[in-house]
């Protein structure tokens, strides 16, 4: 079964509004979450490093003050999309490591925010 | 820089006949490696990884993949190919951990079986 749960699957939200999207890790303690963006047809670009109790890492390029990450526990990482607009439109990913050594990241199902 | 390369956008394979995707990378030191496959709006599916050992890699759905240091390559292979295995297939390293860091992805690999 699934270890890393995303939610919600799908959003659609107006310009100018918030969406939170949500990453846990069901049977393991995460101590470190990490966000995906992906456009069409194309592969998956690193957007931030979570890491639990600390601030996220951000990779150049990735607005911090608009995608807001949070890791408040070790099985949970949110990513907020704030003030959306459409070309925030994408389909989002997180993934979710240290559950035991033999075990590499386990990703979540992703979520296909659209912004109208 | 650190990378990986798919030089294929695109598989076409009769079903029952051997599939070949391929992905080569440039990493320093022993990079861990990694095959994904991701279906149609869906997150990534962990198919097989390569950490040290034997070079000849068996992982899910009967897929496997081959180390190659030489070459620096890590293709994916399957002897014989089902319509179910169509899907967009990521290879992707790891420089440091195989469970802790993050993932350094191709561009991917569309794989298309035709009955």
């Amino acid at each position: 079964g699934a270890v890393v749960s995303q939610h919600p699957s799908w959003v659609i939200c107006k310009s100018g509004t918030s969406v939170k999207i949500e990453c846990r890790s069901l049977d393991f303690q995460a101590t470190t979450m990490f966000w995906y963006r992906q456009f069409p047809k194309q592969s998956l670009m690193l957007m931030a490093t979570s890491n639990e109790g600390s601030k996220a890492t951000y990779e150049q390029g990735v607005e911090k003050d608009k995608f807001l990450i949070n890791h408040a526990s070790l099985t949970l990482s949110t990513l907020t999309v704030t003030s959306a607009h459409p070309e925030d439109s994408s389909f989002y990913i997180c993934s979710a490591g240290g559950r035991v050594e033999s075990s590499p990241l386990h990703f979540g199902n992703g979520t296909r925010l659209t912004v109208t | 820089a650190q990378s990986v390369a798919q030089p294929e956008d695109q598989v076409n394979v009769a079903e029952g006949n051997p599939l070949t995707v391929k992905c080569t990378y440039s990493v320093s030191g022993n990079p861990y490696l990694f095959w994904y496959v991701q279906y149609p709006n869906r997150g990534l599916q962990f198919l097989l990884k390569y950490i040290t050992g034997d070079n000849l890699v068996k992982g899910s759905y009967g897929f496997e993949a081959e180390f190659n240091k030489s070459q620096t390559s890590f293709h994916l292979k399957k002897p014989s190919a089902l319509v179910s295995d169509s899907a967009l297939y990521f290879c992707a390293v790891s420089p440091r951990s195989y469970n802790t860091d993050k993932l350094i992805f191709g561009t991917g690999t569309r794989l298309q079986v035709f009955p």
